[in-house]
């Protein structure tokens, strides 16, 4: 399967400074990818669709200016939280579609967002 | 709207026993259905899609249209099945046009004790 990498895998940062994902496909050349929120021992959240080359599509209730999304390349989606708080820790995990299936999903390790 | 409920959030059984994960859906598109795993410190990963009806690991799952359900079952649970198990929705509009995005169940905590 397709390989799939998130960095940083944590980080801790101060209420009101800005944090960015990336997330990387080390294999695969993605078109597409997906940016996902989990709560503890919860589900995951849609949170936006990242496109390459044009602007991303944000998930009803989902702040486009809190969480920007970049999507330069075919291997990189980038996702920024800006004026980052405490409500915003969270683990953030990205996929990427499998070639032949759309539906099929191969997801990143996750960042852990830590905001105090 | 699209949705997925998993209505046990924890599931507990012995090594050896039966186990189903309960999953339904409400869609009304063209269905598509997965079951992703997500083992302790480790990534999620798909287990298996109904379309392909296979087994994985000894694990199981049926789409059921008509009670609008894809339980996963496997008939002797292992300690190493201890997970989050998540079902999870896709689908495509009528023309077959898969969107690529999944709606994912809250998922159910699976212990396996020895």
């Amino acid at each position: 399967g397709a390989v799939v990498s998130q960095h940083p895998s944590r980080v801790i940062c101060k209420s009101g400074t800005s944090v960015k994902i990336e997330c990387r496909s080390l294999d695969f050349q993605a078109t597409t990818m997906f940016w996902y929120r989990q709560f503890p021992k919860q589900s995951l959240m849609l949170m936006a669709t990242s496109n390459e080359g044009s602007k991303a599509t944000y998930e009803q209730g989902v702040e486009k200016d809190k969480f920007l999304i970049n999507h330069a390349s075919l291997t990189l989606s980038t996702l920024t939280v800006t004026s980052a708080h405490p409500e915003d820790s969270s683990f953030y995990i990205c996929s990427h579609p499998a070639g032949g299936s759309p539906d099929t999903q191969y997801f990143g390790p996750g960042t852990r967002l830590t905001v105090l | 709207a699209q949705r997925v409920t998993q209505p046990e959030k924890l599931l507990s059984v012995f090594k050896g026993a039966p186990v189903e994960l309960k999953c339904n859906y409400s869609y009304s598109g063209s269905p598509e259905l997965f079951w992703y795993v997500q083992y302790s410190r480790q990534r999620l990963q798909l287990l298996l899609r109904h379309i392909s009806r296979e087994s994985i690991k000894g694990f199981t799952a049926d789409l059921n249209k008509g009670e609008t359900s894809f339980h996963l079952k496997k008939p002797f649970a292992q300690e190493e099945d201890s997970a989050m198990y998540y079902c999870a929705l896709g689908g495509s509009n009528a023309g077959g046009t898969s969107y690529g995005k999944l709606t994912f169940g809250q998922g159910t905590i699976l212990t396996v004790h020895p």
